[in-house]
């Protein structure tokens, strides 16, 4: 079993949908991260979460703690919002270490 | 511009021919990373090093040669590129010391070993 396992695999939604990416893992964990990665390849963070709640225009990141896991939230969607959104938690283990998801393939249709 | 730059993009090579990717952040990170990225598999993490001369293994280092002798430096070297080395790279950089503490990314080196 992989340490950090995302849902939905894939994920295919009509613009103006609430879009929910959910993670669970099993390690304990310093910090976990929201990566996007577009079409291109390229990777860019999206939030690093340690306890809460975090908001930034139309996406919201949440973490529980005790239940190990967190979701990532788009409002609004767009087509823009189409992506690889990549789960990745920062282990409190190894110094500095990052685990990561499968991924989660988004596609927004307009 | 706080950015990890990595070079080159796109590289086609042979069986055996030695080669380097480099990877550069501006921001003063202590954290360096490599990861590999293939179909089915994810990201995995080669080698990482927490700061200049400090460099240790990650999940799947065969292969695969780092040196940290500059603290904005990461260079990635195959000494002897194999076909299952045809990969997808990132380099990213982090700080422990800094809120928050995200990690940034490179744009990625798309490898083709033939």
């Amino acid at each position: 079993k992989n340490e950090v396992e995302q849902s939905p695999q894939n994920l295919t939604a009509q613009e103006g949908e609430f879009i929910t990416i959910n993670c669970s893992y099993s390690v304990g964990i310093s910090a976990l991260h929201w990566l996007q990665q577009h079409p291109g390849g390229g990777i860019v963070s999206l939030f690093m979460l340690s306890s809460g709640k975090k908001k930034h225009g139309r996406l919201i990141a949440t973490i529980n703690i005790q239940e190990k896991h967190s979701s990532l939230h788009i409002t609004a969607s767009h087509p823009r919002d189409s992506a690889v959104y990549i789960c990745a938690v920062r282990s409190n283990q190894g110094a500095q270490k990052l685990v990561f998801g499968q991924g989660t393939r988004l596609t927004i249709n307009p | 511009e706080a950015q990890v730059t990595q070079n080159p993009r796109y590289l086609i090579t042979v069986t055996g021919k030695k080669l380097t990717v480099t990877c550069s952040q501006n921001m003063n990170h202590e954290y360096m990373s490599w990861y590999r990225q293939d179909p089915g598999l994810g990201l995995r993490q080669i080698y990482y090093s927490m700061n200049v001369e400090v460099t240790d293994k990650g999940d799947v280092p065969e292969g695969y040669k780092v040196s940290r002798k500059e603290k904005r430096n990461f260079p990635l070297i195959l000494e002897s590129p194999s076909p299952n080395q045809t990969s997808l790279y990132f380099c990213a950089s982090s700080s422990p010391h800094r809120d928050p503490r995200q990690a940034f990314f490179g744009q990625g080196t798309r490898l083709t070993v033939v």
